[in-house]
């Protein structure tokens, strides 16, 4: 069975810190997609990323940064110069192939706190 | 507008009332996802639809919880005579067809059992 352990349950950093969310997976599967939400106060799920697992290329996207390791089985994520608008909770999540289709497990989710 | 609709965006009810939560796709996306967050907590897959094939309904908790949907358009999550553990947000996603598509959220209907 699929699985994704966020074990970090809460992050608090002040503005301007880098900070690393992580994310540990497990799957069977040698297909499968790794994700990341943010989900800020408001509540909507907002997607941040994709990647396939014979993608192995670490991804920047402005101050985002994704680190997919399948050695470790780590798909971590790194937030440069945070800011307060980085305050959200984020989650990994993992869906196998093979069905077809895309349901996803989720981890627990980060919560990030960014104080000015 | 452009993005997956739900409603209502709140509803409380009383235990042991049947409740009715609907949600609207983004046009185009043939798959459809509903999860259940609890407080705190990650996102539970419920049930998948696409298109007009059978659908997924592993994640169901119990007998008291059914969807529908009529072809790739709305659906309907409903759940019979409700218990104070429903109490929950439920979230609904749509996505285009295939493994690995991002899924897109709605905002969720906060759910309330007295």
């Amino acid at each position: 069975a699929q699985k994704v352990t966020q074990a970090q349950t809460e992050i608090s950093v002040v503005e301007k810190e880098d900070v690393t969310l992580d994310c540990v997976y497990e799957t069977r599967d040698t297909t499968y997609y790794l994700f990341w939400y943010k989900q800020p106060p408001s509540g909507e799920l907002v997607f941040l990323i994709r990647r396939n697992s014979f993608d192995e290329q670490n991804e920047i996207s402005g101050r985002y940064s994704w680190n997919f390791q399948k050695s470790t089985s780590s798909f971590n994520f790194t937030i440069t110069a945070s800011q307060v608008v980085d305050s959200a909770v984020y989650f990994c999540a993992l869906s196998e192939a093979p069905r077809g289709y895309s349901t996803l497990t989720f981890g627990k989710g980060t919560m990030l706190l960014v104080s000015p | 507008g452009a993005g997956v609709s739900q409603s209502p965006s709140n509803k409380v009810t009383e235990k042991g009332k049947d409740v009715e939560l609907r949600c609207d796709p983004i046009s185009g996306h043939t798959a459809l996802y509903w999860y259940r967050q609890r407080l705190g907590q990650g996102l539970e897959f419920l049930i998948y639809f696409q298109g007009n094939s059978a659908p997924d309904k592993s994640g169901l908790p119990s007998d008291r919880f059914s969807a529908e949907r009529t072809g790739e358009s709305v659906s309907t999550l409903t759940i019979q005579r409700t218990q104070q553990e429903d109490s929950a947000v439920y979230l609904c996603a749509s996505s285009q067809r295939g493994s690995g598509q991002p899924q897109h959220f709605g905002d969720g209907t906060r759910l309330s059992i007295l």
